[in-house]
């Protein structure tokens, strides 16, 4: 099974900072991988597929790169409804997702 | 604009079994996959398994083979997960997902997702 790795768990900023998730996969995804918001009570939503393509309606903020096993998701100037739980996700071997990343107001 | 629905909430007692629907909308039903995906209270994500209506054929998480059944309904384009041999440890909200790439074979991205199905298991 290929473990990702996301970091930091929590990551505290001010709304207009930039945010910087990181991915680490356990072994190479390729591009296989996704970006997915979760806000309390509300359903997963995409936001980035094959490592760097934001889907649709997504914000130009929120950019992506990576392949392999190394992905960042960047969030250039954080708005109030960006504060939320973000996780990777590959498809390259089955399905697994990461443990998500905390995105929370300072 | 594309949609899925989900059943109600359930509490069942360890040892049972659990049936989740999922009704779509806005597509043609056969053209992608449903995944489903749980979440335990204050916990990750976790990938159940996917199933293409167009054939029925299935891919499940190794660890819940043979305690999971997904199926279709192509003419009321609702999709389901079945739960057997539930233990606490089984209490999540589960979501249905569709891929968001028509016609593939295997599992891709989850593009809409379902409100989720709280299932709680308890005696």
């Amino acid at each position: 099974e290929i473990v990702l790795t996301q970091s930091p768990a929590t990551l505290s900023l001010s709304p207009g900072e930039r945010a910087t998730l990181s991915c680490r996969a356990s072994q190479s995804v390729s591009t296989y991988l996704a970006w997915y918001q979760q806000k309390p009570g509300q359903a997963p939503r995409l936001l980035i597929y094959d490592a760097s393509n934001r889907a649709t309606g997504i914000p130009a903020r929120f950019s992506a790169s990576g392949s392999g096993t190394d992905f960042t998701l960047t969030i250039s100037s954080l708005e109030p409804e960006d504060f939320a739980v973000y996780y990777c996700q590959q498809r390259s071997n089955w399905v697994t997702f990461g443990g998500g990343t905390t995105v929370e107001i300072k | 604009q594309v949609q899925l629905v989900q059943s109600g909430p359930e509490v069942k007692k360890p040892g049972a079994s659990v049936k989740v629907s999922c009704k779509a909308s806005g597509y043609i039903f056969i053209n992608n996959g449903i995944n489903w995906v749980r979440q335990a209270p204050g916990q990750g994500l976790e990938w159940m398994g996917w199933i293409r209506p167009y054939n029925g054929n299935t891919n499940y998480a190794q660890k819940l083979q043979g305690r999971v059944t997904m199926t279709t309904d192509t003419s009321t384009s609702t999709a389901y997960m079945e739960l057997s041999s539930l233990t606490p440890d089984d209490t999540a909200v589960y979501y249905c997902a569709r891929d968001r790439v028509a016609y593939s074979s295997s599992s891709g991205w989850f593009d809409p997702w379902g409100q989720g199905t709280l299932v709680t298991v308890s005696s």
